[in-house]
Order: C-alpha cells, then sequence, then structure tokens
C-alpha cells in the first residue's frame, strides 16, 4: 500500500520560503505523477501543481510565479518550494500521487493515495 | 472563487438519497472526466469517484457519479451518518491544470 508523509517546518516567517518534503513508502515515486495540494483554514482545496518522476513540472497558473517542485527519485521524495509567502499561504499542504487509467479514447488522471497533511502557518 | 461551481452545503436524513452538483466550463468539465473526494473531518481527502462514475475498490455502491454535458453529480443513497462529510468535485483542464469545486458540506441531520 502506497504511503505518503509530508514534512517540513510548521511555521515560516513572511517573505521567506516554504520547504516541504513529500516522501513516498510501499511503492515506487517512478512511472508516476506527483503533485502538491493545499487547503487553507476552514477552506477549499486548491492544486499547487505536479511533477513526473522525470522531473517535468506543471504549475498552477496563480502560483507559478512562486513555485518550483522537484524530485528526487533516489530517495523516493518530490519537494515544494513557495517563495515570498504571505499570511494568505497559511494552509495544510498535502501531497499526492496522481492515478492514471487509459481507455481507448482517452485518458484519465486523478489523486488517488494522499499523505496526512502538514499545517504551514506563515507569521513573524 | 473556485473554477468549479459546488452548493456550499446540502443535508439529509439517514436512508435518504442526496445529490451533489457540480458545473464547470467546456474546458474543464466538458472535455475531460470528474473526480469526486470526500474529506472526513479533520483527515485528508479520499478519492471517491474517478472518470465521472468509476468507484475506487472500497468505495460503497451507495456513491455513484454522473456527467452530462459540462455538469456532473455525485448521488449519495441509503444515507448514513457517517457520509456526513465535506465533498469535492474535480477536473483536469486542457493545459493539465487540476481544478476543485469549493466543496459542499454534508449533514445528516
Amino acid at each position: 500500500q502506497v504511503q505518503l508523509q509530508e514534512s517540513g517546518p510548521g511555521l515560516v516567517k513572511p517573505s521567506e520560503t516554504l520547504s516541504l518534503t513529500c516522501t513516498v513508502s510501499g511503492g515506487s515515486i517512478s512511472s508516476y505523477y506527483w503533485s502538491w495540494i493545499r487547503q487553507p483554514p476552514g477552506k477549499g482545496l486548491e492544486w499547487i501543481g505536479y511533477i513526473y518522476y522525470s522531473g517535468s513540472t506543471n504549475y498552477n497558473p496563480s502560483l507559478k510565479s512562486r513555485v518550483t517542485i522537484s524530485v528526487d527519485t533516489s530517495k523516493n521524495q518530490f519537494s515544494l518550494k513557495l517563495s515570498s509567502v504571505t499570511a494568505a499561504d497559511t494552509a495544510v499542504y498535502y501531497c499526492a500521487r496522481v492515478g492514471v487509467r487509459y481507455y481507448y479514447d482517452t485518458t484519465v488522471h486523478y489523486f488517488d493515495y494522499w499523505g496526512q497533511g502538514t499545517l504551514v502557518t506563515v507569521s513573524s | 472563487q473556485s473554477v468549479l461551481t459546488q452548493p456550499p452545503s446540502a443535508s439529509g436524513t439517514p436512508g435518504q438519497r442526496v445529490t451533489i452538483s457540480c458545473s464547470g466550463s467546456s474546458s474543464n468539465i466538458g472535455s475531460n472526466t470528474v473526480n469526486w473526494y470526500q474529506q472526513l473531518p479533520g483527515t485528508a481527502p479520499k478519492l471517491l469517484i474517478y472518470s465521472n462514475n468509476q468507484r475506487p475498490s472500497g468505495v460503497p455502491d451507495r456513491f455513484s457519479g454522473s456527467k452530462s454535458g459540462t455538469s456532473a453529480s455525485l448521488a449519495i443513497s441509503g444515507l448514513q451518518s457517517e457520509d456526513e462529510a465535506d465533498y469535492y468535485c474535480a477536473a483536469w483542464d486542457d493545459s493539465l491544470n487540476a481544478q476543485f469545486g469549493g466543496g459542499t458540506k454534508l449533514t445528516v441531520l
């Protein structure tokens, strides 16, 4: 059974860079897309971006200028960096695997495994 | 402001059938499949429905999904108290950006 675990500082100062790592266990990071998703307190889900195990990325256009997602296949980990944070970036951050199913006429994607989430607060 | 539109709340009594709607556009739901996630209080979201109407292993058949045009629906039949949760629809757009609905809080009365 695939398991994901987020780790990183729970408190970040305004204007600094938020850094989180997701460790994947119970399966290889290879051959999948991996994503970061966040949820501000009391609010809905916001997709941040994904990375393929080979290193190709795609980011939410609204966050693209501040986001970097990287992967370390040797450690079965992928990471998130979000720069110039403000209080609006306070949220529970989840890492998730992007599952894929191939049909004759289309390919479907979904988030099939999630980490438990980690709360990151931006405050001085 | 979420790209996909869901009602903020829904409710039902045990045993009832409840539906939750999700409205999008031609660039997301209209051209890609819809997934649904269930988030129980204090926990991470869980995949409930993928590819419009497919249930992952372990999801009860009380949960069903459908899609028509640029809208989708999640139906829960035989409502149970443990179904009380937040439900999110999601779809990918043509640039492979994931988009979520704002979420619907389901209350079992």
